[in-house]
């Protein structure tokens, strides 16, 4: 199977700091990985799309310059909370798409909780 | 994409077949219908997708109705690791992988020991 990590799985921080969050796909190549966050009891909601080699895709309502997306290769993508506030605390899951000639499925990472005190 | 609707919550024994249903009437030629779980503060594990034949991997089958209004999920025998959130999505193929997934509130699934 196709397998996609994140670090670091959990991060507690203070108001006001920025947190990065990394996400690797480890056994294949993704041109697009995509960014979701999840608050307590609800469901994942898109975040943002990010593209190998350009600028990010942000969903309506996210502040594109609060949470800065890098992909800068065919393996990492990172997510970036700056000035880090307390209602930005929610756990924050990447996934990975892996393309071929037979298949077209995203893989996620196992997510990281962020607590901003 | 289309939409999906799935019961909120469902209990099955141990051992047991679990058959996780979902309705997506509106599904259009080219949708696939994508099925993931959700176990407990993980991210979600993709399961299984088919367009119009049914599917089997080592995990779980998925069958979908000829109309193709309709799938369910199987899971042949089913284990209490197995008790998550599961998520029905229906995808555009041509551009369904690099667009995000819509989740919506799935299936609560709970396997009884």
């Amino acid at each position: 199977g196709a397998v996609v990590s994140q670090h670091p799985s959990w991060v507690i921080c203070k108001s006001g700091t920025s947190v990065k969050i990394e996400c690797r796909s480890l056994d294949f190549q993704a041109t697009t990985m995509f960014w979701y966050r999840q608050f307590p009891k609800q469901s994942l909601m898109l975040m943002a799309t990010s593209n190998e080699g350009s600028k990010a895709t942000y969903e309506q309502g996210v502040e594109k310059d609060k949470f800065l997306i890098n992909h800068a290769s065919l393996t990492l993508s990172t997510l970036t909370v700056t000035s880090a506030h307390p209602e930005d605390s929610s756990f924050y899951i990447c996934s990975a798409r892996r393309w071929g000639r037979s298949t077209d499925t995203q893989y996620f990472g196992p997510g990281t909780r962020l607590t901003v005190l | 994409d289309a939409k999906t609707t799935q019961p909120t919550s469902m209990d099955c024994a141990e051992g047991r077949a679990a058959n996780l249903p979902c309705n997506h009437s509106t599904i259009s030629g080219n949708e696939y219908v994508y099925w993931y779980r959700q176990i407990h503060s993980q991210g979600p594990q993709y399961i299984i997708h088919g367009l119009k034949n049914n599917e089997t991997n080592e995990m779980a089958s998925l069958i979908i109705t000829e109309d193709r209004k309709s799938s369910t999920l199987i899971l042949p025998h089913a284990t209490l690791r197995d008790t998550a959130v599961y998520y029905c999505i229906v995808l555009n193929y041509s551009g369904g992988g690099a667009d995000g997934l819509t989740f919506g509130k799935g299936t609560h699934l709970i396997i009884q020991p």
